[in-house]
């Protein structure tokens, strides 16, 4: 069965230092997510993108935060100069176009010293 | 406002019980709802979804349920086994462009 898949499962950055989170969705998926879950809370929605462009951002994902999709393939998630409060799980999706369900993948573990 | 380390409902049943997680959601104007389930160091796992023009949906060993009037949704799942353990999260789409919003977790154990 094909799945969205993160890499890398675990990055360890210096505060003030850019990151980039890397995601490949489920080829035939339109809509890509990015989601984060600090520590024993709950999932929380960053951003959506849909044909190029992002279509819905939450407040967190302020202009320290960028998605890119450079290829067909990948889709990633830049964090230009990364703060503590960054340190959480970030997990990409991606949306099947005939169910509208969301597939996420095993997300990033980010660690900010 | 947010609380910092929320601590989850839990639920503890024996093995081969039946398992009732319940969620409240917070948007009436939302249309979708999926169930996932999300195990230690692992994203969360699609289970079950259900439209807002339904009431109730079955899959393989787990239903939904959705009550529109309370904004209310419940997974039962039947025959629990040592395997169902895990969080499990309730979420609603509040617009055609898919952006989720996740309630807080509820933790399953399951008792062999």
């Amino acid at each position: 069965e094909p799945e969205v898949t993160q890499t890398p499962s675990h990055q360890v950055t210096q505060m003030g230092q850019e990151v980039i989170l890397r995601c490949v969705p489920i080829s035939n998926h339109l809509y890509f997510y990015w989601y984060r879950q600090i520590l024993g809370q709950k999932v929380e929605f960053l951003v959506s993108f849909y044909n190029n462009e992002i279509s819905e951002k939450s407040e967190i994902f302020d202009d320290q935060f960028s998605v890119e999709r450079p290829d067909g393939s990948n889709f990633t998630l830049k964090i230009r100069s990364t703060k503590l409060e960054d340190s959480a799980m970030y997990f990409c999706a991606s949306r099947d176009p005939t169910s509208n369900s969301q597939h996420f993948g095993d997300g990033t573990r980010l660690s900010i010293l | 406002g947010e609380s910092v380390g929320l601590h989850l409902p839990t639920l503890s049943v024996q093995e081969g019980d039946n398992s009732i997680i319940n969620c409240a959601y917070s948007n009436s104007a939302s249309d979708y709802f999926i169930w996932y389930k999300q195990e230690s160091g692992k994203g969360p796992q699609f289970i079950i979804d259900i439209r807002s023009n339904m009431d109730k949906r079955q899959g393989q060993r787990v239903t939904v349920l959705l009550n529109k009037t309370v904004k209310h949704l419940s997974l039962q799942i039947a025959a629990t086994q040592p395997g169902d353990s895990a969080v499990y999260f309730c979420a609603e789409r509040q617009n055609q462009g898919g952006k989720l919003i996740f309630g807080q977790g509820t933790e399953l154990s399951v008792k062999p």
